[in-house]
């Protein structure tokens, strides 16, 4: 069982508002990701970290912020919502790499994000 | 362009039966090749993790496929369970790319009823 945390789960808020979606784990992994997933389409790779104080953006872009003050913590700030925003995010950690694969990549549950 | 494709988009079987997805991919250099399930409204969880020097690897009722040469993949799953009903990702890694670079195909949305 992965220990990565999301929250909220679920976050319903209006036009302009500035929300934070936060993301823990208890793994001491050095490498977190920001993934944004709509329906029946691929993860696309919003943003990502490599230790603290080391962020990046990802492939998808994106108007949303990240920061990496812990190894434990990387939440994702909107400024000002809009309703194209509205997407699961999914925070996910990878380890060190095993020899012959890449590190084991865990998924939090995700945040789904609506705004009206 | 690297892509992962996926067939079928989704399929219905019914319990107790075996099915198999199919993942093409065009991803170049290969690094490992993976499958996921994901529960509509979870978190992708991982199946199996393959590299280029492995055909076949199994986790309890799924086992997974490789074909290097012809960049596809399989996941078979036998004896259906209704758990079983998720979406099954396919995600290739390129060598040398930073984790972060990794390619998701759209997955497969398989239904399992009773």
């Amino acid at each position: 069982e992965a220990d990565i945390y999301q929250t909220p789960r679920y976050l319903v808020i209006g036009t302009g508002k500035k929300i934070t979606l936060e993301c823990s784990q208890t793994m001491g992994h050095d490498k977190m990701y920001w993934y944004q997933q709509d329906p029946g389409m691929e993860l696309h790779l919003i943003h990502y970290s490599y230790g603290v104080n080391s962020t990046e953006k990802g492939d998808l872009s994106s108007e949303s912020t990240v920061s990496r003050i812990r190894t434990e913590h990387f939440p994702l700030t909107l400024e000002s919502a809009r309703p194209s925003h509205t997407s699961q995010y999914l925070c996910a950690s990878s380890g060190r790499i095993r020899q012959g694969t890449g590190g084991e990549l865990f998924f939090g549950e995700g945040s789904r994000l609506t705004v009206l | 362009k690297n892509q992962v494709e996926q067939s079928p988009q989704s399929l219905i079987i019914l319990e107790g039966k075996n099915c198999t997805l199919q993942c093409n991919y065009t991803v170049s250099p290969f690094s490992n090749l993976r499958w996921y399930k994901q529960d509509t409204g979870r978190g992708p969880v991982s199946l199996t993790i393959m590299t280029f020097s492995e055909n076949t690897k199994s986790n309890g009722r799924y086992t997974a496929t490789l074909d290097a040469d012809t960049k596809q993949s399989s996941l078979h799953i036998t004896a259906s369970q209704l758990s079983d009903s998720a979406s099954y990702i396919c995600v290739v890694s390129d060598r040398g790319s930073t984790l972060g670079r990794l390619y998701f195909g759209r997955g497969t949305q398989l239904t399992v009823w009773p």
